[in-house]
């Protein structure tokens, strides 16, 4: 079965603190995407990062960075000097097949001033 | 354009109306597809859209839902007969290709649905 699961229902933090976020996946497929989208309370869902299984390099963008561990089926984002501007709902989503994306349940980030 | 386009952003309409949400995808994406967020359910697939075909509708969760889309481009959502559980944010993305594995899929801001 294809799962992805985001343990952390909701994270609260002070302004300027790192915070890490877990998602961990399920897939039998050797072929597979990762991603993370950001949902601020527009409601858009924003792209952040695209993964594919054969790359484990880390990959970090600023204030963001990602680590993807295939031993332990994970793929983590980290904000660091995490700003009020960061706060939104992130989720964590794996492609199995061409299209299908299947997303975790979210985690909720507030990050108080 | 130069992200994915959803109207109405808020809907409000009365159980047993119809309703349509429209999407327009990003400019030369064949790909696009629809889904819901409620509270109760998370994130779910409805449909995908290759080009002008729907090859998996798996997703639409009865017959009151179907969806269109003409000229590969514009696609609406229609919901008959709505019910109060129809209540949710219907999300519109779009990519470049349903058949390339990992390609960008792009979301809307979102259709407020509720019914009262």
């Amino acid at each position: 079965a294809q799962k992805v699961t985001q343990a952390q229902t909701e994270i609260s933090v002070v302004e300027k603190e790192d915070v890490t976020l877990d998602c961990v996946y399920e897939t039998r497929d050797t072929t597979y995407y990762l991603f993370w989208y950001k949902q601020p309370p527009s409601g858009e869902l924003v792209f952040l990062i695209r993964r594919n299984s054969f790359d484990e390099q880390n990959e970090i963008s600023g204030r963001y960075s990602w680590n993807f561990q295939k031993s332990t089926s994970s793929f983590n984002f980290t904000i660091t000097a995490s700003q009020v501007v960061d706060s939104a709902v992130y989720f964590c989503a794996l492609v199995y097949s061409s299209y299908k994306l299947i997303f975790g349940s979210g985690t909720r980030l507030l990050v108080r001033p | 354009g130069a992200g994915v386009s959803q109207s109405p952003s808020n809907k409000v309409t009365e159980k047993g109306k119809d309703v349509e949400l429209r999407c327009d995808p990003i400019s030369g994406h064949t790909a696009l597809y629809w889904y819901r967020q409620s509270l109760g359910q998370g994130l779910e697939f409805l449909i995908y859209f290759q080009g002008n075909s729907a090859p998996d509708k798996s997703g639409l969760p009865s017959d009151r839902f179907s969806a269109e889309r003409t000229g590969g481009s514009v696609s609406t959502l229609t919901i008959q007969r709505t019910q109060q559980e129809d209540s949710a944010v219907y999300l519109c993305a779009s990519s470049l290709s349903g058949g390339s594995p990992g390609n960008t899929i792009y979301f809307g801001e979102g259709s407020w649905l509720t019914v009262v």
